[in-house]
């Protein structure tokens, strides 16, 4: 079965700051992946997505993240945060179920960026 | 273009009590789904539709039941809340497409609190 585990549950870090949200999840299939961002009191948006091609990924707001599929990881990073930054992650892995992509979601990782 | 819309964006009910969470899309999307986020577990698929007429299981649907009679709507009923249902409800939509996945557009979320 497929699986996502994000390895950190909260992550605080300064201003300018490089950050990396780590990801690792299981499947049995190709997986396509994801990460979301979900700003306080609003719902989910697509940070960037893995579907083929290129592992190295780059995504809104100056995010990026790299497919690694013999160590089944997909890290978020970011060069240089800002206090708007700050969020909740959510790393996720599609499962085809006929014609339909059920998204199987990790746990989060709250991003705490301070001044 | 609204996007995906929810209503109510609170909502406090007594154990045993019954409602039903809207949502609706102006997008003109063939799929929606309905996810529940709490703390630590990140979102878990509720119920989810590829067309009218059609719904199916997600992880969690017990308690719960939807039914999608137009393109735009898809209300979920809980017919008698329990404490455990008490959690944060987003619906998402998206495109059926040739791609191997169609983004998924969250609305904003119902925050439900069941005594």
């Amino acid at each position: 079965a497929q699986s996502v585990t994000q390895l950190d549950s909260q992550v605080p870090v300064f201003e300018e700051a490089p950050v990396e949200l780590r990801c690792n999840y299981s499947s049995s299939v190709s997986v396509y992946l994801f990460w979301y961002v979900q700003y306080p009191n609003q719902g989910l948006q697509l940070l960037l997505k893995y579907l083929s091609g290129s592992t190295l990924v780059k995504g809104i707001n100056g995010f990026e993240a790299e497919f690694n599929k013999s160590q089944t990881s997909f890290h978020l990073r970011k060069p240089s945060v800002h206090i708007s930054d700050t969020a909740e992650y959510f790393c996720a892995v599609s499962v085809p179920s006929g014609g339909y992509n059920k998204l199987i979601f990790g746990a989060g990782t709250r991003l705490a960026v301070h001044p | 273009n609204a996007g995906v819309t929810q209503t109510p964006k609170f909502q406090v009910l007594k154990t045993g009590q019954s409602m039903t969470l809207q949502c609706a899309q102006d997008m003109n999307h063939e799929y929606m789904s309905w996810y529940r986020q709490d703390p630590g577990m990140g979102l878990r698929l509720i119920h989810y539709s590829v067309g009218a007429g059609i719904t199916d299981q997600g992880e969690v649907p017990n308690g719960y039941n939807v039914s999608r009679s137009t393109t735009e709507d898809f209300p979920l009923r809980l017919l008698s809340a329990a404490p455990s249902q008490t959690s944060v409800y987003f619906c998402a939509s998206s495109k059926r497409g040739v791609l191997p996945y169609n983004e998924q557009f969250f609305g904003p979320g119902t925050r439900l609190t069941v005594l």
